[in-house]
């Protein structure tokens, strides 16, 4: 079983749309919980981080962490070409090493 | 934010020579940086973290005699892969942990270093 999992897409929405990216995680212990956007050829940017349950909101992005499910998403309002990308989820412990999922690429039609 | 940079950002070498990757945390100290291997249409794979002052912690399966690390200052670490090898091409990237206080720690990361080995 893979440590962090999501689904690899495309995940296609069009424009104005909502985006809904999931990720589930094996280890219980897992105390932080990252989003990276990251478009081909570039490195990781950092869009959200949640560390307890519930949702976080920040700007058009909203986090959601279910820690009983081992469940995080991500929902993008308003989706914009611009958004279309690889999205990884990334799960930490108890130190700084973060375990990322393989992303979901997102393509949003205009 | 934070900035975090890295150099090259592409590299092109034979089969058998060194090469050396920098990164630098430009605004801010990092006691630890983590070096990722990404390959085509796959995750980030932590290869090795980066203590200032220590030697790195290789994961399971990394060489850490062909992937020769050092973490001599707050601000920079720097990834050699020696001898490198057609296999060896891959995405490399760095990050770099920011503590802002108040347990708000994050991961910033290089722009990253495409290395192709002929």
């Amino acid at each position: 079983q893979k440590e962090v999992e999501q689904n690899s897409g495309p995940l296609s929405v069009p424009e104005g749309a909502i985006a809904s990216l999931n990720c589930t995680y094996s280890d219980r212990g897992s105390q932080s919980f990252f989003w990276y956007r990251q478009y081909s050829g570039k490195s990781p940017e950092l869009i959200m981080s949640i560390y307890s349950n519930g949702d976080k909101e920040d700007g058009r992005f909203t986090a959601q962490l279910n820690k009983a499910s081992q469940y995080v998403s991500l929902l993008i309002r308003d989706s914009q070409p611009s958004d279309s990308a690889t999205y990884l989820c990334a799960v930490g412990g108890a130190t700084n090493k973060l375990i990322f999922g393989t992303g979901t690429l997102l393509a949003v039609q205009p | 934010g934070a900035v975090v940079s890295q150099h090259p950002s592409r590299v092109i070498c034979k089969s058998g020579t060194s090469v050396k990757i920098e990164c630098r945390s430009l605004d801010f100290q990092a006691t630890t940086m983590f070096w990722y291997r990404q390959f085509p249409k796959q995750s980030l794979m932590l290869m090795a973290t980066s203590n200032e002052g220590s030697k790195a912690t290789y994961e399971q399966g990394v060489e850490k005699d062909k992937f020769l690390i050092n973490h001599a200052s707050l601000t920079l670490s720097t990834l050699t892969v020696t001898s490198a090898h057609p296999e060896d091409s891959s995405f490399y990237i760095c990050s770099a942990s920011h503590d802002r206080g108040h347990g708000n720690e994050k991961l910033f990361f290089g722009s990253g270093t495409q290395l192709s080995v002929l």
